[in-house]
C-alpha cells in the first residue's frame, strides 16, 4: 500500500501569514492526489484534486503543486476559517490512502 | 443539494458487529461510487472500502476479512458490517460519495459529499 506522510504535524502560523505543508508518498502517485480540510467536530471537506484542481467554492488563495512523490499545499494569508487539519489522499492505486494529518493553528 | 444522513448503533462490545448506513438524499444514486472513512480518536483518516453503483466493491487489505459494504439501490442507501469488532475499531465513521473520471490523460477522483459521521465506541 501507498504511505503518505506528511509534516509538520502542526504548523503555527500568524492570521495573515503563508503556511506551506508538505505530503509525500512511498511511491509515484502522478498526480492522483487530493487534499481535504476538517475542522474539529466537523467531516472533512475538499480542497483539491488532481494535485492542482481547486473544488468548487475553493478560495484562490488554496494552492496545490506538485506530481510524483512530492507534493505541496500552500495557503496564502490565512484566515481565521483556515485554521484546521488538512490531509492529502493518494488514489493512485487501491487501497486509498490518506496522510496522519497536518494540523494548522494560531500563532 | 445532495446530503447524507447516517445512522447505526454507537456503543458495541468486543466481538459484536458495527452495522452503519447512509442514506442519500436530493441527488442522484448512479454515476458515483460510495464509501466509508474512518477516524479513531485524535489519529488521521482511513479509507475502509467503497462500493461502485453497479455493485462492484473495494476493501482495504487490514479489514478485508471483516468487512461488508453493501448497496440498496430502491432505498437510495448503503451500508457498512464490521464483524468481530475490537477496541481498535473505535473511532467515528463517515459515508461518502465519490466521484471518478477520466479523460484525456487525467483522472479524478475525490469525495465531495460527506455524512456528518457517527461514533462508534468499542468497550465491554
Amino acid at each position: 500500500e501507498v504511505v503518505m506522510t506528511q509534516s509538520p504535524a502542526t504548523l503555527s502560523v500568524s492570521p495573515g501569514e503563508r503556511a506551506t505543508l508538505s505530503c509525500r508518498a512511498s511511491q509515484s502517485v502522478s498526480s492522483n492526489l487530493a487534499w481535504y480540510q476538517q475542522k474539529p467536530g466537523q467531516a472533512p471537506r475538499l480542497l483539491i484534486y488532481g494535485a492542482s484542481t481547486r473544488a468548487t467554492g475553493i478560495p484562490a488563495r488554496f494552492n496545490g503543486i506538485g506530481s510524483g512523490t512530492e507534493f505541496t499545499l500552500t495557503i496564502i494569508s490565512l484566515q481565521s476559517e483556515d485554521f484546521a487539519v488538512y490531509h492529502c489522499q493518494q488514489y493512485n492505486a487501491w487501497p486509498r490512502t490518506f496522510g496522519q494529518g497536518t494540523k494548522v493553528e494560531i500563532k | 443539494q445532495v446530503q447524507l444522513q447516517q445512522w447505526g448503533a454507537g456503543l458495541l462490545k468486543p466481538s459484536e458487529t458495527l452495522s452503519l448506513t447512509c442514506s442519500i438524499y436530493g441527488g442522484s444514486f448512479t454515476g458515483y461510487s460510495w464509501t466509508w472513512i474512518r477516524q479513531p480518536p485524535g489519529k488521521g483518516l482511513e479509507w475502509i472500502g467503497e462500493i461502485s453503483h453497479g455493485g462492484t466493491t473495494k476493501y482495504t487489505p487490514s479489514l478485508e476479512s471483516r468487512v461488508t459494504i453493501s448497496l440498496d439501490t430502491s432505498k437510495k442507501q448503503f451500508s457498512l458490517q464490521l464483524r468481530s469488532v475490537t477496541a481498535a475499531d473505535t473511532a467515528v465513521y463517515f459515508c461518502a460519495r465519490v466521484y471518478s473520471t477520466s479523460f484525456n490523460y487525467y483522472y479524478y477522483y475525490y469525495m465531495d459529499v460527506w455524512g456528518k459521521g457517527t461514533t462508534v465506541t468499542v468497550s465491554s
